[in-house]
């Protein structure tokens, strides 16, 4: 199975402070890659897909990047609203598997 | 628009049995690769269990022998039997939706909570 490990665990930021979380892939997973937002008692939300696209109705403050086994989520400027965890998700092989999350806080 | 509505869980005793359901709409899920993800509490994601449009289901190992997914085709309506349940069971159980990718979940249910207890 392909492990991901996704860093940090948690982190404190401030509101339009830049933050990235990265997760890398115990073997290439070429672009096969997402990243999903959870909100406490919420489902998951998916923000980036294939890596480095934008899903639908995403504020462009998120982006993606990536390929391989490294991935990178960057968040440009922080809003309150984005208080939350954050998943990536291998999709290449079977079978999937998520990221540990990274739980951002306010500071 | 997509919705995927989950039903079914409860608190049930060790070794019990337990159906889930996921209603869909907007979509058919006979057409779409249908997925269980499941989230103990305080925990991480795991992906549970898979239905391919033509039919081949898959199982992670943890679930293996014990849960069968499947769907009705004239309910729109995917589903979870979960039988021999453990404590470790216990999560919230989302279905969620892959369209291209087999993996790449792009719509999710709110989830339904079970408990596996005496």
């Amino acid at each position: 199975d392909i492990q991901m490990t996704q860093s940090p665990s948690s982190l404190s930021a401030s509101v339009g402070d830049r933050v990235t979380i990265t997760c890398r892939a115990s073997q290439g997973i070429r672009n096969d890659l997402g990243w999903y937002q959870q909100k406490p008692g919420k489902a998951p939300k998916r923000l980036i897909y294939a890596a480095s696209s934008l899903q639908s109705g995403v504020p462009s403050r998120f982006s993606g990047s990536g390929s391989g086994t490294e991935f990178t989520l960057t968040i440009s400027s922080l809003q309150p609203e984005d208080f939350a965890t954050y998943y990536c998700l291998q999709h290449n092989s079977y079978p999937p598997g998520f990221g540990q999350g990274t739980k951002v806080e306010i500071k | 628009e997509v919705q995927l509505v989950e039903s079914g869980g409860g608190l049930i005793q060790p070794g019990g049995s337990l159906r889930l359901s996921c209603a869909a709409s907007g979509f058919t899920v006979s057409s779409n690769y249908m997925s269980w993800v499941r989230q103990a509490p305080g925990k991480g994601l795991e992906w549970v269990s898979v239905i391919y449009s033509g039919g081949s289901t898959y199982y992670a190992d943890s679930v293996k022998g014990r849960f069968t997914i499947s769907r009705d085709n004239s309910k729109n309506t995917l589903y979870l039997q979960m039988n021999s349940l453990r404590a470790e069971d216990t999560a919230v159980y989302y279905c969620a939706r892959s369209w291209v990718e087999r993996y790449d979940f792009d719509y999710w249910g709110q989830g339904t909570l079970v408990t596996v207890s005496s």
